[in-house]
């Protein structure tokens, strides 16, 4: 499975917009880019999921480069609600089964 | 629709001893994986039972073992716990698509704390 590199940590205010990068430039062609959010002490939760161009569901944007070798993450108007872990992923399904490898993800924090 | 759900919430045991958790997927999920997440680190696969049988392995030792039951709900099995060990268990339910291309979107559990003294 292709290996991802994403900003440690960042920072930012209410209501700004917030872009995540993840960097995977060992993506294979089957291979999707899916990102999920994780609270403290809670399990991930499915954020959003694409292949090429760009994807919108009503909480992210996913914005996918043509060479597919980064993506970013964007968040529309951050809340304190938004304060939690970032995790990008890439893989596809390996023999007709899936899994989730996880890198050390993006730690956002939101001031107010 | 109860989402998938993992007991006991909070765990404390001894070097050597064996633990049992349990998790029950989402409704109309077939796939269970299991994970481990030391603090301040992202969840590590452990393996995947889908058909009541380890479909995928991470890389774990043999003292790492699960089940998973004709009900879909399965159970993680660890022996001779170490302290290293200790970590949040994070179980993930999925619909197993198939012929698909994408990725099963996996849902998460709350997760059970371990703790190993």
């Amino acid at each position: 499975l292709a290996k991802t590199t994403q900003p440690i940590s960042m920072d930012s205010y209410e209501g700004q917009e917030v872009n995540i990068t993840c960097s995977h430039n060992n993506i294979a062609t089957n291979d999707y880019i899916t990102w999920y959010q994780q609270f403290p002490s809670q399990g991930p939760r499915f954020i959003i999921q694409g292949y090429k161009t760009k994807v919108t569901n009503e909480v992210a944007s996913l914005f996918i480069p043509a060479d597919r070798k980064s993506s970013t993450l964007s968040l529309p108007r951050v809340s304190l609600s938004d304060t939690a872990v970032y995790y990008c992923l890439v893989g596809g399904l390996s023999g007709g089964y899936n899994k989730l490898i996880f890198g050390a993800g993006t730690r956002l924090a939101v001031h107010p | 629709d109860a989402g998938v759900t993992q007991s006991p919430t909070h765990l404390i045991k001894t070097r050597g001893q064996q633990v049992t958790l349990r998790c029950s997927p989402k409704s109309g999920h077939d796939t269970v994986s299991w994970y481990q997440q030391a603090l301040g680190q992202g969840p590590q696969f452990i393996f995947q039972y889908y058909e009541e049988e380890e479909r995928q392995r991470g890389n774990f030792p043999d003292r790492f073992s699960g089940h998973q039951f004709p009900n879909y709900s399965s159970e993680l099995n660890v022996n001779a716990l170490l302290l290293g060990d200790s970590a949040l268990y994070l179980c993930a339910s999925s619909l197993m698509e198939g012929a698909g291309a994408r990725p099963d979107t996996q849902y998460f559990g709350p997760g059970t704390r371990l703790t190993v003294l």
